[in-house]
C-alpha cells in the first residue's frame, strides 16, 4: 500500500481563490510528481521533483500554479486564482531516484472550484 | 511521443467470470508499462509494471498482464473476478531510463470502468 499522504482529501473554492493542497512522499522517495486528473480520467503531468529541484513542468503550472518540495516539509502545490476548469483531482506520486520508474500515488486531493 | 490507448471504456463481467482489460501503446521504443486501479473516491493503486524477461507478468490480487512487442500491447487479465475489483483500470507507460532527466512521466489511457455483478 501507497504511504504518499496527500492533505486535503477535498477542497472547495471560489472562483478566484487561492488553493493550496499538500503531500508527503513516501519515505525516502526523492522525486515527487503532480498530476491533474479530470472528470474523464484524462491524467495531465503539471510538475516533477528530484529531491528540491524542478525536473520539469508544463507552460500552464508557470503560470498560476506553483509548486515546491522543501526539505523538511511536505511538498505543495498551489493554484493563485482558482477557475472552474482548475476542479480536478489532484495527485501526488512518488518513487525513488535511479532507474526504478514506479510511482506510488496518494489518494488525491478532490478540488472543487465554485 | 509515446501513448495508451484502453478501447473498453466499460466493461461488465459477471462474478466469477473471466476478465481481459486491453491496452495497446505507440512508441518508437518499448516503453516501461503499468496497470494501475483506481477504487471510488481513492488515488491509484500499483497492480503490476513491466520492464524487461518474461512477458507474462504477476500482480496483486490474481491479475496478470502479459506484453506483446509485435502488438504493441499490454492486456491485463483475471481468472476470476470478485465484485470488489469494480473500479477503474488505467494502463500507462514510460520511456523509464531513456528520460531519466526528465523524471520520466507516465502517460495515461483513459481508464477502462468495471462492473462486476453478482
Amino acid at each position: 500500500n501507497s504511504k504518499v499522504i496527500q492533505t486535503p482529501r477535498y477542497l472547495v473554492k471560489g472562483q478566484g481563490q487561492k488553493a493550496k493542497m499538500r503531500c508527503i512522499p513516501e519515505k525516502g522517495h526523492p522525486v515527487v510528481f503532480w498530476y491533474q486528473q479530470n472528470k474523464n480520467n484524462e491524467f495531465k503531468f503539471l510538475i516533477n521533483f528530484q529531491n528540491q529541484e524542478v525536473l520539469q513542468q508544463i507552460d500552464m503550472t508557470e503560470k498560476r500554479f506553483s509548486a515546491e518540495c522543501p526539505s523538511n516539509s511536505p511538498c505543495s502545490l498551489e493554484i493563485q486564482s482558482s477557475e472552474a476548469g482548475d476542479s480536478a483531482l489532484y495527485l501526488c506520486a512518488s518513487r525513488t531516484g535511479g532507474c526504478a520508474e514506479t510511482l506510488y500515488f496518494g489518494s488525491g486531493t478532490r478540488l472543487t472550484v465554485l | 511521443a509515446q501513448s495508451v490507448t484502453q478501447p473498453d471504456a466499460r466493461v461488465t463481467v459477471s462474478e466469477g467470470a473471466s476478465l481481459q482489460l486491453r491496452c495497446k501503446y505507440s512508441s518508437s521504443v518499448t516503453p516501461y508499462l503499468f496497470w494501475y486501479v483506481q477504487y471510488p473516491r481513492q488515488g491509484l493503486q500499483l497492480l503490476l509494471k513491466y520492464y524487461s524477461g518474461d512477458p507474462v507478468v504477476q500482480g496483486v490480487n490474481g491479475f496478470e498482464a502479459e506484453f506483446s512487442k509485435s502488438n504493441s500491447s499490454f492486456h491485463l487479465r483475471k481468472a476470476s473476478v470478485h465484485w470488489s475489483d469494480s473500479a477503474v483500470y488505467f494502463c500507462a507507460v514510460s520511456m523509464g531510463g531513456m528520460q531519466q532527466g526528465t523524471g520520466s512521466k507516465l502517460s495515461f489511457g483513459k481508464g477502462a470502468k468495471l462492473t462486476v455483478s453478482p
